[in-house]
């Protein structure tokens, strides 16, 4: 069964149009993280919410915002896609404080800008 | 964040045991080590974790340095869906810390 799970698994948008993909999770878990992964990459933080609070990483640029209207839906908007933002994005939940508690990830939206 | 060192790229044949070295020579006393690795079109997936002592659960077991400076992940037996980009990441022990992933191992599985 799926737990967490990332919709649509590809997305294709253009040059400079929002785009919002959207991650559901069904473990009642209270952090919430988004990663971007780039061909070949690593995935890489963008940022994640514990409970309500936001956490941005540094570099994350101000394109990309996040919104968490419960504990079990979490989006990312990209508000001005560029063409490096091609990339998986992926989302993961956590139950903390515990570090025995892994995270759970998605499988992730593949994000393509034409 | 404390960081790890790993090969770029391992190779092993199917049925064969194989030993995934990571290196973490600025570990800190309250740093576990973790792994997880990262299927095809998937996302990454939790495979184990340790402090000092060794682990072992259904998927792979953990071996630790005595100095904690170095860790190996062991497969068993490897399979052909074994073959996936595998992470060594160190969390602190609160878990309060999200995952920084480092650039990891490919294994290949040659059946």
């Amino acid at each position: 069964d799926a737990m967490v799970i990332q919709n649509p698994r590809y997305q294709v948008t253009q040059f400079g149009k929002p785009v919002t993909l959207s991650c559901s999770q069904t473990l009642n878990h209270n952090v919430m993280y988004w990663y971007q992964q780039k061909s070949s990459q690593a995935p890489k933080l963008l940022f994640h919410y514990y409970d309500k609070d936001f956490n941005n990483e540094a570099d994350t640029p101000d394109n990309f915002q996040s919104r968490r209207p419960n504990t079990s839906f979490c989006f990312l908007d990209i508000r001005s896609p560029g063409l490096g933002d091609a990339a998986m994005y992926l989302c993961a939940t956590s139950r903390v404080p515990r570090e025995s508690r892994p995270q759970h990830f998605g499988d992730g939206t593949r994000l393509s800008i034409l | 964040d404390a960081k790890t060192t790993q090969p770029n790229s391992m190779e092993s044949n199917e049925e064969e045991p194989v030993h995934l070295p990571c290196n973490h020579s600025t570990i800190s006393g309250t740093d576990y080590i973790h792994w997880y690795r990262q299927l095809p079109s998937q996302g990454p997936e939790y495979v184990i974790h340790g402090l000092t002592s060794n682990v072992n659960n259904r998927m792979a077991s953990l071996a630790i340095a005595e100095d904690r400076k170095s860790s190996t992940l062991i497969l068993h037996r490897a399979t052909l869906r074994d073959a996936a980009v595998y992470y060594c990441i160190l969390r602190d022990v609160t878990g309060n810390t999200p995952l920084v992933f480092g650039k990891g191992t490919r294994l290949s599985v040659i059946a």
